[in-house]
């Protein structure tokens, strides 16, 4: 089945530790998303990629990175995080084609010690 | 920029009664309007979606939601629910290359 698969499923790292996120589709999707969801509040969108191009939001701390190297990976980097930092960080894709619907993968749950 | 508003956080209702959830969104251009849910544990599941058309779109699980343009509403129903549809449900709407979520609706179905 296509679909959008997130690695790990849970991560755990330390204060200041940089840790990366691991988003795959196999949809072949021209647009994928990185969101931040935290406990009880809509998934907030970081940035995404049409293609290769990078758009990131306005108020995305630039603690926050992301790589494309190929349409079915993308990777949520986060350099330095913090303790606000723990959330899950949802991964989405969209075909880009006027559809506009996006598919999501189950998540990263990211703990800070 | 969209925004959108939903209400009433927390839902708790019994089997077989009937769900409503609403959603009111603001956005100046020709949108798309989407209802999400995650089940506990699992990741966001699309409901169903307005596009164009016939402003009654129905979903899966008998879920339907109402798209009246002239209150900036999208509302979601479901006429008798089952305790399966314990869940968190949120309303987005897509605009300026992006979806936009509501706070989302967590509902308990109590058995």
């Amino acid at each position: 089945d296509a679909m959008v698969i997130q690695n790990p499923r849970y991560q755990v790292t330390q204060f200041g530790k940089p840790v990366t996120l691991s988003c795959s589709q196999t949809l072949n999707h021209n647009v994928m998303y990185w969101y931040q969801q935290k406990s009880s509040q809509a998934p907030k969108l970081l940035f995404h990629y049409y293609d290769k191009d990078f758009n990131n939001e306005a108020d995305t701390p630039d603690n926050f990175q992301s790589r494309r190297p190929n349409t079915s990976f993308c990777f949520l980097d986060i350099r330095s995080p913090g303790l606000g930092d723990a959330a899950m960080y949802l991964c989405a894709t969209e075909s880009g084609t006027g559809e506009n619907e996006q598919f999501f993968g189950p998540g990263t749950r990211l703990t800070v010690l | 920029a969209q925004s959108v508003s939903q209400h009433n956080h927390h839902v708790i209702l019994s089997e077989a009664a009937s769900l409503e959830l609403g959603c009111n969104y603001s956005y100046g251009g020709t949108v798309n309007l989407f209802w999400y849910v995650q089940y506990p544990g699992q990741h966001l599941q699309l409901l169903l979606k307005y596009f164009s058309g016939d402003p009654l779109v129905k979903g899966i699980k008998g879920f339907e939601a109402e798209f009246i343009k002239s209150k900036f509403s999208f509302n979601l129903r479901k006429p008798s629910v089952q305790w399966s549809d314990t869940a968190e449900y949120f309303c987005a709407v897509y605009g300026n290359n992006r979806l936009a979520f509501g706070k989302g609706n967590q509902v308990v179905v109590i058995p």
